[in-house]
């Protein structure tokens, strides 16, 4: 079964510090991969997704990601934090052989800004 | 355009009593989600829809949840009797068609649900 890893269930950074948000996959044939953020009490909003297009994925808000088949990875960087990410993040995937677009989701990931 | 409608936002509830969710997606997706996110947790697919049809409900508790989409519009989940560990946020999402590999799920605000 497809899984999904995030690396540290907490990150903090200083204001203006970079961002780096790890997530790893299993699965023999790449899937369908995403990045998802929580604000507190709210629903799920997409920040980017990579669909077997460019590897390196553009989000909103300034994030991307990287899509890296050889080390099954799909770690979300934000060049510079702003007090206003503060929010939990979920690396998910889909299997591109489940033709009903399920998402398995990772653990999440809180993310701290200090200032 | 309006995003996914869920109510209530919160429930509290004894154990063993019953309790249903309504979700109300984005106007023309075909495609209905509802996953359960336990604290600490990531969202687990409980049940999809395409249209009024169940795609995959193998994560459903069947003894105790049921949903419907009626009409393939609303959606109603239902827990009955609920257990002190179905404490979660209930989240519905929805979606152009999900068969489709560039479709992408948009979520509504969810409904907290506490089992005392």
């Amino acid at each position: 079964a497809q899984s999904v890893t995030q690396l540290g269930s907490h990150v903090s950074v200083s204001e203006g510090a970079l961002v780096l948000l790890r997530c790893n996959y299993s699965s023999s044939v790449p899937p369908y991969l995403f990045w998802y953020v929580q604000y507190p009490n709210q629903g799920l909003q997409l920040l980017l997704k990579y669909t077997s297009a460019a590897t390196l994925v553009k989000g909103i808000n300034d994030f991307e990601a990287e899509f890296k088949k050889s080390e099954t990875s799909f770690h979300l960087t934000k060049p510079s934090a702003h007090m206003s990410d503060a929010a939990e993040y979920f690396c998910a995937v889909r299997p591109v052989y489940n033709q009903g677009g399920k998402l398995i989701f990772g653990q999440g990931t809180e993310l701290s800004v200090k200032p | 355009e309006a995003g996914v409608a869920q109510s209530p936002r919160y429930k509290i509830i004894e154990k063993r009593q019953s309790v249903a969710f309504w979700c109300n997606p984005i106007s023309g997706h075909a495609t209905l989600y509802w996953y359960q996110q336990i604290l600490g947790q990531g969202p687990k697919l409980l049940i999809q829809f395409q249209n009024n049809g169940v795609v995959d409900d193998s994560q459903l508790p069947k003894d105790r949840f049921s949903a419907e989409r009626l009409k393939g519009v609303d959606s109603t989940l239902k827990i009955q009797p609920a257990k002190l560990e179905d404490s979660a946020v209930y989240l519905c999402a929805s979606s152009l068609d999900g068969a489709l590999s560039t479709d992408t799920q948009y979520f509504g605000p969810g409904t907290r649900l506490t089992v005392l």
